[in-house]
């Protein structure tokens, strides 16, 4: 399959608790990304992380990235109601000359005010 | 425009009718990607269109299935013959040559009924 793998498949926590999906893939990457959708529609771009680097901060998301297990994990810590949506990441490689954005099942999370 | 375009944002068709999806990328980014997403799931790759070089159709799930564009602006994703299964968000994004970041529209809800 082109498509990378996530866990869980689906998360429900109360507010204020931290979350942590998961995301392994299978093919040398240039970087990884992760996404979120709200309602099934746009995604939005949350963080990128190269390939030589390990861990990336942003407000209240933490990424980490290990090559050598190729995995990924997103963290968002003091979740908020707003935070439910779906979470995808996704790999960006090249295959056969060309520069492609391959997604992960993706994670739909729940947070209970 | 400031975001990739697409248009229409719903579409209903009868089965076996033709549809067109239209994507407008952002002014200056030479890559564009289609992709598929059925409810519930990951993106699907369909179709990759870098600069005037040749398309990477790889991702097409059948003949039915085509797209074109017109040196680094509007795309079109033609479906023929529609079937059920062709119901899904269908998602365009582009990307500059001169970084990772991918930006997508808010896609097309394609619906054959």
């Amino acid at each position: 399959s082109q498509q990378g793998e996530e866990d869980p498949q689906a998360l429900s926590i109360q507010e204020g608790e931290n979350a942590t999906m998961n995301c392994s893939y299978k093919t040398s990457i240039n970087n990884l990304q992760w996404y979120r959708q709200n309602s099934g529609r746009g995604l939005v771009h949350l963080i990128l992380i190269r390939s030589n680097e390990r861990e990336k901060h942003s407000g209240r998301l933490r990424v980490t990235l290990d090559t050598s297990k190729k995995s990924s994990s997103l963290l968002i810590t003091a979740s908020r109601a707003a935070d439910t949506a779906s979470y995808f990441c996704a790999t960006d490689r090249n295959i056969q000359g060309a520069q492609k954005l391959v997604f992960g099942q993706g994670t739909r999370l729940t947070i209970n005010p | 425009g400031a975001g990739v375009s697409q248009s229409p944002s719903n579409k209903v068709t009868e089965k076996g009718k033709d549809v067109e999806l239209r994507c407008d990328p952002i002014s200056g980014h030479t890559a564009l990607y289609w992709y598929r997403q059925r409810l519930g799931q990951g993106l699907e790759f369909l179709i990759y269109f870098q600069g005037n070089s040749a398309p990477d159709k790889s991702g097409l799930p059948s003949d039915r299935f085509s797209a074109e564009r017109t040196g680094e602006s509007v795309s079109t994703l033609t479906i023929q013959r529609t079937q059920q299964e062709d119901s899904a968000v269908y998602l365009c994004a582009s990307r500059s040559d001169r970084g990772h970041g991918y930006t997508f529209g808010s896609g097309t809800r394609l619906t054959v009924v």
